[in-house]
């Protein structure tokens, strides 16, 4: 079945420094891509999504571009800030009928000042 | 716009209990699904509702259980509850028009913590 496999935390870095979380997928067709970040105490909330292949998701200084080849929706972001500091999900939507989200096992990043 | 929320907020219980979580959807959307996300894990699809009738199911056993009223508020109700049961509970609305993808809105969670 479909699946996402992101790196495994923590991830520390000093601010300002520059952010990759990877992030691959398996499955069938050709699902969209998003990254959520769950920061402590709080839901999800969508921070960018691709939803074909070469499409390049950004927001709030975070990029993720939808590689088909290497089935893979690195999330990137050139300088953080302590503020970023949170759990980031990489996740597919499963095809069909269903509106279903299949999603990594998130991957937490501190961020020292 | 009032954005999806959930009751309550936390939640004990104790092992054979029956626990009902509560979700309001988004103004103008139809659709619920449900998550469970364990402890340093990624949330798992339980089913979704939409326009009152449960379409799709997850890898979760019977006593999971769910509904969706007219307003398009949710209902997850868990019987005899087990201790793997102790979880964040997410609700998502979003507006499914059948053809494309519309974005999942998720609430803050309910956190059920089983003794």
């Amino acid at each position: 079945g479909d699946s996402v496999t992101q790196m495994e935390g923590p991830v520390t870095l000093s601010e300002e420094a520059f952010l990759t979380i990877n992030c691959t997928y398996t499955a069938t067709g050709y699902p969209s891509l998003f990254w959520y970040v769950q920061y402590p105490g709080e839901g999800l909330q969508l921070l960018l999504k691709a939803t074909k292949a070469d499409d390049k998701g950004s927001n709030k200084g975070f990029e993720a571009t939808y590689r088909k080849e290497t089935t893979s929706f690195h999330l990137e972001k050139g300088s953080v800030q302590v503020s970023d500091s949170a759990v980031y999900f990489c996740a597919l939507l499963h095809g069909g009928a269903t509106n279903k989200l299949i999603f990594g096992t998130g991957t937490l990043l501190a961020v020292q000042p | 716009e009032t954005g999806v929320t959930q009751s309550p907020t936390h939640l004990i219980k104790t092992r054979g209990q029956q626990v009902t979580l509560r979700c309001s959807s988004q103004s103008g959307h139809n659709t619920v699904s449900w998550y469970q996300q364990a402890l340093g894990q990624g949330p798992q699809f339980i089913f979704q509702y939409y326009r009152e009738e449960e379409n799709g199911r997850g890898n979760f056993p019977p006593r999971f259980s769910g509904l969706q009223f007219p307003n398009y508020s949710s209902e997850l109700n868990v019987n005899a509850l087990e201790l793997d049961d102790s979880a964040l509970y997410l609700c998502a609305s979003s507006s499914m028009d059948g053809t494309s993808y519309n974005e999942q809105f998720f609430g803050p969670g309910t956190r059920l913590t089983v003794l």
